[in-house]
């Protein structure tokens, strides 16, 4: 199994501006995740990243809202741009070498915005 | 509408008790099936996964599950469960033909002394 990990872990970011969330895998993964977990909700997806192809987004999440890089099969990076309130969430990123086989996910970035 | 459905939004056990919690799916095909746990402010942790073959299979912390084709469901069940068991149980699938997983909307396990 792989062990992901992201970074930061939580923090408390003031509306219009931008976090990046750092996701690093300890093998290569051909496939990345993020999700998005609003208090006491689900887990949504947000994009699947592939290494050397653009994110592929979920209907109603955008790039210029959501940007999301891949640069190599270890790790991914996920912005929250001008946020606001209501992006206040947990966001975890999750990978796996493809979808006959489970995916890993992160402990897990508690974003909060005030 | 495609989806995937955890029918109880807590459930309440009471320790050495047995467990089983639903999980219904309305896709065509038999999707790959999975069971996640989210405990307190941590992340997700496979319990265990159907791809084919066996429709019981064994998980982690003594879990298993079985997949009923005609029933589109696969269900969690754990014969005697334990005070650390407390947690979010996700039941999720990947449809035939997608590349993304498909989160159920959650159960919440509470277990009682």
């Amino acid at each position: 199994s792989a062990v992901i990990s992201q970074k930061p872990s939580r923090d408390i970011c003031q509306r219009g501006t931008s976090l990046t969330i750092q996701c690093q895998v300890d093998s290569q993964v051909t496939m990345m995740f993020w999700y998005r977990q609003q208090p006491g909700q689900s887990l949504t997806l947000i994009a699947t990243a592939n290494q050397g192809s653009e994110a592929t987004y979920e209907s109603g999440f955008v790039i210029d809202k959501f940007p999301i890089s891949r640069p190599n099969l270890t790790f991914s990076t996920l912005t929250v741009s001008n946020m606001s309130p209501e992006d206040s969430s947990i966001y975890l990123c999750g990978g796996g070498v493809g979808m006959n086989t489970e995916a890993f996910f992160g402990q897990g970035t508690r974003l909060t915005v005030v | 509408a495609q989806s995937v459905t955890q029918p109880d939004i807590h459930i309440t056990v009471s320790e050495g008790a047995s467990l089983e919690l639903r999980c219904n799916y309305s896709y065509g095909a038999t999707p790959y099936l999975f069971w996640y746990v989210q405990s307190p402010g941590q992340g997700l942790q496979l319990l265990l996964k159907y791809f084919s073959g066996d429709t019981l299979v064994q998980g982690i912390k003594g879990f298993e599950a079985e997949f009923k084709r005609s029933q589109s469901s696969f269900n969690l069940r754990k014969p005697s469960v334990h005070w650390s068991d407390a947690a979010e149980y996700f039941c999720a699938v990947v449809p035939t033909g997608f590349q993304k997983l498909v989160f159920g909307t959650g159960t919440r396990l509470l277990v009682s002394p």
